[in-house]
């Protein structure tokens, strides 16, 4: 299995802060890599896919970058409901791993 | 508008059987990949596996194969994951999933959830 690796694993910040989640593969998975952002009683929503391609509807602020085994997830300017977990997952060969997740909260 | 709505929540003892379901609409089902997600009380998300509607063809997690079914309805657009012999550490939210993009487009749309709880 590719082991997906994220950091940090829960990270404290105030609304307006610019934020970066890093997310590693344990091998090469080209861009076959995705954000989610789930909050508390709700199923994930899919925020970047192809390492670096928004998901329509999602606000410009979330960006991602990075191919072959690192990759990160930024948020421009922290808005109040972007305090979530945000989970990566990679898609380049089955079982399509999930990382760890990184629980981001209001500083 | 695409949609997948899942069966209601189940309280059930260990060692019993369990199949909960997952029905898509709004688009043609057979075309697409649907996987299932486990997500156990305060923990992360883990990949259980994924059937194309298509053809039946279905991928294990190695973490639960032999432990899980998955299957598909075609005619119906559901899709299902069993279990024979329900654990206490089965107890989780169970997601369905699809990828309408394909694998590299993630999972775009994501059911409410099942809670499945096993107590004895």
């Amino acid at each position: 299995d590719i082991q997906m690796t994220q950091s940090p694993s829960s990270l404290s910040a105030s609304v307006g802060d610019r934020v970066t989640i890093t997310c590693r593969a344990s091998q090469s998975i080209s861009s076959y890599l995705i954000w989610y952002q789930q909050k508390p009683g709700k199923a994930p929503k899919l925020l970047i896919y192809g390492a670096s391609s928004l998901q329509s509807g999602v606000p410009s602020r979330f960006s991602g970058s990075g191919s072959g085994t690192d990759f990160t997830l930024t948020i421009s300017s922290l808005q109040p409901e972007d305090f979530a977990t945000y989970y990566c997952q990679q898609s380049y060969g089955t079982p399509h791993t999930f990382g760890q997740g990184t629980k981001l909260e209001i500083k | 508008e695409v949609q997948l709505v899942q069966s209601g929540a189940e309280v059930k003892k260990p060692g019993e059987s369990l199949k909960i379901s997952c029905k898509g609409s709004g688009y043609s089902f057979s075309s697409y990949w649907i996987g299932w997600v486990r997500q156990m009380p305060g923990k992360g998300l883990e990949w259980m596996g994924i059937i194309y509607f298509g053809d039946s063809d279905t991928r294990y997690s190695p973490s639960f194969q032999g432990q899980v079914t998955i299957s598909a309805d075609k005619s119906i657009s559901t899709a299902y994951l069993q279990w024979s012999s329900l654990k206490a550490s089965d107890t989780a939210m169970y997601y369905c999933a699809t990828y309408t993009s394909g694998y590299a487009g993630g999972f775009d749309y994501w059911g409410q959830g099942t809670l499945v709880t096993v107590s004895s």
